[in-house]
């Protein structure tokens, strides 16, 4: 079965530093997403991507985030300047594009664990 | 206000009984659909069953079912037969279908841990 990959699964930074998480999503999904989760917590939307533009953001995804599809099958997530609040689960996941987008299930990655020093 | 109520944070289960997690949900919008997913302890997140608001019946795949009571707003699991490896956190997720965006995010509940004891 297709599924969503990301790399790396574990990422260990020092504040201040750029990071850049990578995902490929499912071969025939065109709708992309970011979700984090902080330790215990419940996951939070980070952004949406389709048709090589973001789509929806929520406030956490401030100036310091940014999306990119630099080629037809990754699928990134940078963070410019890391401070130690970035410290989460990043979850990738991506669906199909139908015309009820509402009943199609989120595929997603199992995560990158970035820790933030 | 919380789009997605769950109000327990725990739950036990006796292995080979029969489980329900409740959740709660908040919309004005009339496409909607309710998801379930399981992130084990090892942190990935595993779509399980979901509900869309016109269906008529309630949602099966194998050993979940999705008790589904619209003039309630909720949409609970039901795991039926318990196994030690269905030990995990509990998500119930929304999806609405109208918004400036229209992508449809995931809003997500609290969660619930649940503990299948041998």
């Amino acid at each position: 079965e297709p599924e969503v990959t990301q790399t790396p699964s574990h990422q260990v930074t020092q504040m201040g530093q750029e990071v850049i998480l990578r995902c490929v999503p499912i071969s025939n999904h065109l709708y992309f997403y970011w979700y984090r989760q902080i330790l215990g917590q419940k996951v939070e939307f980070l952004v949406s991507f389709y048709n090589n533009e973001i789509s929806e953001k929520s406030e956490i995804f401030d100036d310091q985030f940014s999306v990119e599809r630099p080629d037809g099958s990754n699928f990134t997530l940078k963070i410019r300047s890391t401070k130690l609040e970035d410290s989460a689960m990043y979850f990738c996941a991506s669906s199909e594009v139908l015309d009820r987008v509402w009943n199609q299930p989120q595929h997603f990655g199992d995560g990158t664990r970035l820790s933030i020093l | 206000a919380q789009k997605i109520t769950q109000t327990q944070p725990g739950m036990f289960v006796q292995e080979k009984e029969a489980v329900t997690l409740d959740c709660t949900y908040d919309t004005s919008d009339p496409s909607y659909g309710l998801f379930w997913y399981k992130q084990p302890s090892s942190g990935e997140m595993i779509f399980l069953i979901y509900q869309g608001s016109y269906d008529q019946q309630n949602a099966t795949e194998g050993r979940y079912s999705l008790n589904f009571q619209k003039a309630r707003k909720s949409a609970n699991l039901v795991i039926s037969a318990s196994q030690l490896g269905d030990s995990a956190m509990y998500f119930c997720a929304m999806r609405e279908g109208r918004g400036s965006s229209n992508t449809g995010k995931l809003i997500f509940g609290q969660g619930t841990t649940l503990q299948v004891k041998p």
